[in-house]
């Protein structure tokens, strides 16, 4: 079946910290579209990030930036410099069905 | 800005109830849908709806039905709630047609317990 892996439930790291954050998809087709969406305590999900298959190139956006291998089938997602407002659960999405992965849980500590 | 507004974002509903969990977009998206989230499981699809009284299954649309009568509005409905339907439920609407590239906007959700 066709779907995303977050293998990372939870990650905590201190306030200034960079972390990554995994997502591993399977997919047949060749045009294929990628998501990451956060979501705070509030509840909200808030769209990061789209990359389709043709684009392999990084994304930087401020202190965020995305890694797309298609050969290793990764869209990975890392923060510079964490903060403690960066403390959300992040969930990586295929175009495949809707399909979310299970989100990964992210605890920046001051 | 896009706005998808959940009637409720806190409901307590005793078992066998009907339940109605409203969501109601302004940018005239044409397709929208409904999630669940649980922990450890994700987001899980529902039922998710490409136009006006159209409705499609997602991966768990046991339990669960909808209705679309206006483009703005869907509405999730649990004929008789049962506990192990207690869950934050998301509304979600997108401006696409069918195919997918596009970006879901979401409601602040609703979490619903069934005692």
């Amino acid at each position: 079946a066709q779907k995303v892996t977050q293998a990372q439930t939870e990650i905590s790291v201190v306030e200034k910290e960079d972390v990554t954050l995994d997502c591993v998809y399977e997919t047949r087709d060749t045009t294929y579209y990628l998501f990451w969406y956060k979501q705070p305590p509030s509840g909200e999900l808030v769209f990061l990030i789209r990359r389709n298959s043709f684009d392999e190139q990084n994304e930087i956006s401020g202190r965020y930036s995305w890694n797309f291998q298609k050969s290793t089938s990764s869209f990975n997602f890392t923060i510079t410099a964490s903060q403690v407002v960066d403390s959300a659960v992040y969930f990586c999405r295929s175009n495949y069905k809707l399909t979310f992965g299970k989100g990964t849980l992210l605890t920046v500590n001051p | 800005d896009v706005k998808v507004t959940q009637s409720s974002r806190y409901l307590v509903k005793r078992t066998g109830e009907k339940v109605f969990l409203e969501c109601v977009q302004d940018m005239d998206h044409e397709n929208m849908f409904w999630y669940r989230q649980d922990p450890g499981l994700g987001l899980r699809l529902i039922y998710f709806s490409y136009d006006v009284k159209m409705k499609e299954k997602g991966d768990i649309p046991e339990g669960y039905s909808v209705s679309r009568e206006k483009k703005e509005r869907f509405s999730l409905i649990l004929e008789s709630a049962s506990t192990n339907q207690t869950s934050m439920y998301l509304c979600a609407s997108r401006p696409t047609g069918w195919e997918d590239t596009g970006e879901l906007f979401f409601g602040e959700g609703s979490r619903l317990t069934v005692l």
